[in-house]
């Protein structure tokens, strides 16, 4: 268990509908990072919070957006949801910004019809 | 997406053998990390490397951090079946962002 805490574990939701992830990282972790993992693309980053704040961003889509609360959990955000979408959307946690080890929780799956 | 290169893509090989596997990348990153990760479930944090040089053994595992920055290998040692699973490099660069390798699936004949 690395700590790093997501929900829902399983959804299944159809095109054109929003679907909201859920992250907890680790605790006394600051950074929350999200990225998405589908079959043909590998590990993909999205977003990286820290403390509240985005730091960096990846190939997120505009449909996609995401937050980090004071309370340092993070949802992303998918709308008008795609086939392609169907994934499993990763949260990692660290404690600082840059240079620490990075733990994954165990995934969201979600699948489009 | 970005990613870095990682080889090989797949081996199949005896129980008790040695493996290697390594990425390489065309930018310098900060950190170097190993995971695995099971069909299903999330990548577990196998070694993780911050100086350029380092070498690092956790169990059977040993991984090196590139002198130049923009490499890393993994060495498993007499490996057992249940080191089956998918083995992925990650490089981190300086604004946090952790780049992943296509990954390496590794089969283990008992």
């Amino acid at each position: 268990d690395s700590g790093v805490t997501q929900t829902p574990k399983h959804l299944i939701t159809a095109t054109g509908q929003r679907v909201t992830l859920r992250c907890s990282p680790r605790s006394g972790d600051l950074s929350v990072y999200w990225y998405q993992q589908s079959l043909d693309q590998g590990l993909q980053f999205l977003i990286h919070y820290y403390n509240g704040e985005e730091r960096a961003k990846g190939n997120i889509l505009e449909r996609f957006s995401a937050q980090q609360f004071p309370d340092l959990h993070s949802e992303l955000n998918l709308s008008s949801l795609e086939l392609g979408d169907s994934a499993l959307y990763f949260c990692a946690s660290s404690v600082g910004n840059v240079g620490n080890t990075i733990y994954f929780g165990e995934g969201s799956w979600l699948t489009v019809v | 997406g970005q990613q870095l290169n990682q080889s090989p893509q797949s081996m199949f090989i005896q129980e008790g053998e040695d493996v290697s596997m390594n990425c390489t990348s065309s930018s310098i990153f900060n950190t170097w990390l190993w995971y695995k990760q099971d069909p299903g479930e999330g990548p577990v944090l196998l070694i993780a490397l911050y100086k350029a040089g380092e070498l690092t053994s956790n169990g059977r595992l040993t991984a090196q951090f590139g002198i130049t920055r923009k490499d890393s290998f993994l060495n498993i040692s007499a490996s057992i079946p249940s080191d089956v699973g998918i083995y992925f490099c990650a490089g981190q660069d300086n604004t946090g962002k952790l780049i992943f390798g296509q990954g390496t699936t590794l089969q283990v004949k008992p």
